[in-house]
């Protein structure tokens, strides 16, 4: 059974004071690891996929990274808007069970 | 171009009945899943089908069921509503398995 566990639960940052969320996973075969953003009352906002280890991708203040048994949103120097709750999120495949959701991060930046 | 669309928004429903909740994926997205979201349990998987066909279901109880359409617009039905199926429904539609998810904003379904 997929796994997929975020920490910390709740993060609060003062504006530009960067930092790095964790999502850590167990999968028989991962085939992608997503990062989302979601808003209180909407659905949530794709941010990227990762599909090897070693792999990165960046979007703006975010930068995404990948190894065999986590992942690492890192965000620089954030600003307000960037408070939301960031989950992850793993697919195996195998017929098994869609994606598999973290409980996210709830993140908090201070002006 | 536009994306998921879910209908309705928000629903207020009373235990025993059941609901009908829609969603149009973004067109040229075959592929249609549904998940439910509780401030306890976080997102779970429902269902997914491609193709008009489920070729995936999580660990729900039956009265959880869905279906998709040849234009690949999908339904999800909840017979015998449970004060616990009060919850935010997110359908999400893809090009292929492991390509980005595009969620709508939801149904929020609150069951008295």
């Amino acid at each position: 059974e997929d796994q997929v566990t975020q920490s910390p639960e709740a993060l609060r940052l003062q504006e530009g004071e960067s930092s790095s969320l964790n999502c850590s996973y167990t999968v028989s075969g991962l085939r992608g690891l997503f990062w989302y953003r979601q808003d209180p009352g909407k659905g949530p906002e794709f941010l990227f996929t990762l599909y090897s280890a070693g792999e990165e991708k960046e979007k703006e203040r975010l930068k995404a990274t990948l190894t065999k048994k986590e992942s690492f949103l890192h965000i620089t120097a954030p600003k307000p808007e960037d408070s939301a709750t960031y989950l992850c999120a793993v697919y195996s495949g195998g017929g098994a069970d869609g994606l598999t959701f973290g409980k996210g991060t709830h993140l908090i930046i201070q002006p | 171009k536009a994306g998921v669309t879910q209908t309705p928004r928000y629903l207020i429903k009373t235990r025993g009945q059941q609901v009908t909740l829609s969603c149009s994926p973004i067109s040229g997205h075959r592929s249609v899943s549904w998940y439910q979201q509780t401030p306890g349990q976080g997102l779970q998987f429902l269902f997914e089908y491609f193709s008009e066909t489920q070729r995936n279901k999580g660990n729900f109880p039956g009265r959880f069921s869905g279906r998709q359409f040849s234009n690949s617009r999908s339904e999800m039905n909840v017979s015998t509503l449970e004060l616990g199926d009060s919850a935010l429904y997110l359908c999400a539609s893809s090009l292929t398995d492991n390509y980005g998810y595009t969620f709508g904003s939801g149904t929020r379904l609150t069951v008295v």
